[in-house]
């Protein structure tokens, strides 16, 4: 069973762009969760969705933005970006239960100059 | 307001010993489940065990076992004969209904040969 994909592995933008990261979920799963990574910080839950609905919402910008394709493959936008957006993004998938545990992909590493 | 503890961010131990790493959690929600991640250098998030929070029983998985203690709302995590491989980051984590997960900052585990 292929696991959790997340492209692009790395990306390098400068300051003011926007980026757009893709996850595509292992099959049967229609959670898809989306976590910004920093030393020091650890996870920070950015959004949750499933079935294509956003479920549940972190405390970031409105320039984090997400979406879920029927599919429920999932793409996270950063809109403008901030030298402090410079983090490893990590998705997550699942059945979308609470007890059930979340399956990550390896990450996106984006840096902003 | 749900927080994740990890109090130790860096651990170190000798091959073939034991080593205990700690969490505590705050929450007012009484449902609700645990786990331990493990990241190594590759980057993916590993899941390494999950406990319910209604059991008494401390799960276990092979030479990983965790300490739960419900009313403290600690989740300790033991790992009996380390080994290199499980040198990583470990991060604990639960997760509430509504598919919401709260991580900690995590703690750096270096197995000394």
């Amino acid at each position: 069973k292929a696991g959790v994909t997340q492209t692009p592995r790395y990306l390098i933008k400068t300051r003011g762009q926007q980026v757009t990261l893709s996850c595509s979920p292992i099959s049967g799963h229609r959670s898809v969760s989306w976590y910004q990574q920093t030393p020091g910080q650890g996870l920070q839950f950015l959004f949750e969705y499933f079935s294509e609905t956003q479920r549940n919402k972190g405390n970031f910008p409105g320039r984090f933005s997400g979406r879920q394709f029927s599919n429920s493959r999932s793409e996270m936008n950063v809109s403008t970006l901030e030298l402090g957006d410079s983090a490893l993004y990590l998705c997550a998938s699942s059945f979308g239960r609470y007890n059930s545990p979340l399956h990550f992909g390896n990450g996106t590493r984006l840096t902003v100059t | 307001a749900q927080t994740v503890t990890q109090s130790q961010p860096e651990m170190s131990v000798q091959e073939a010993e034991t080593v205990t790493l700690s969490c505590t959690y705050d929450t007012s929600e009484s449902d609700y489940y645990l786990f331990w991640y493990k990241q190594p250098p590759s980057r993916q998030m590993i899941l390494v065990i999950r406990q319910e929070a209604y059991k008494q029983q401390n799960a276990t998985e092979n030479r990983f076992s965790v300490n739960f203690q419900k009313a403290a709302k600690s989740f300790s995590l033991k790992i009996s004969d380390s080994q290199l491989g499980d040198a990583a980051m470990y991060f604990c984590a639960y997760g509430l209904t509504g598919n919401q997960f709260y991580f900690g900052t995590g703690t750096s585990l270096t197995v000394i040969p």
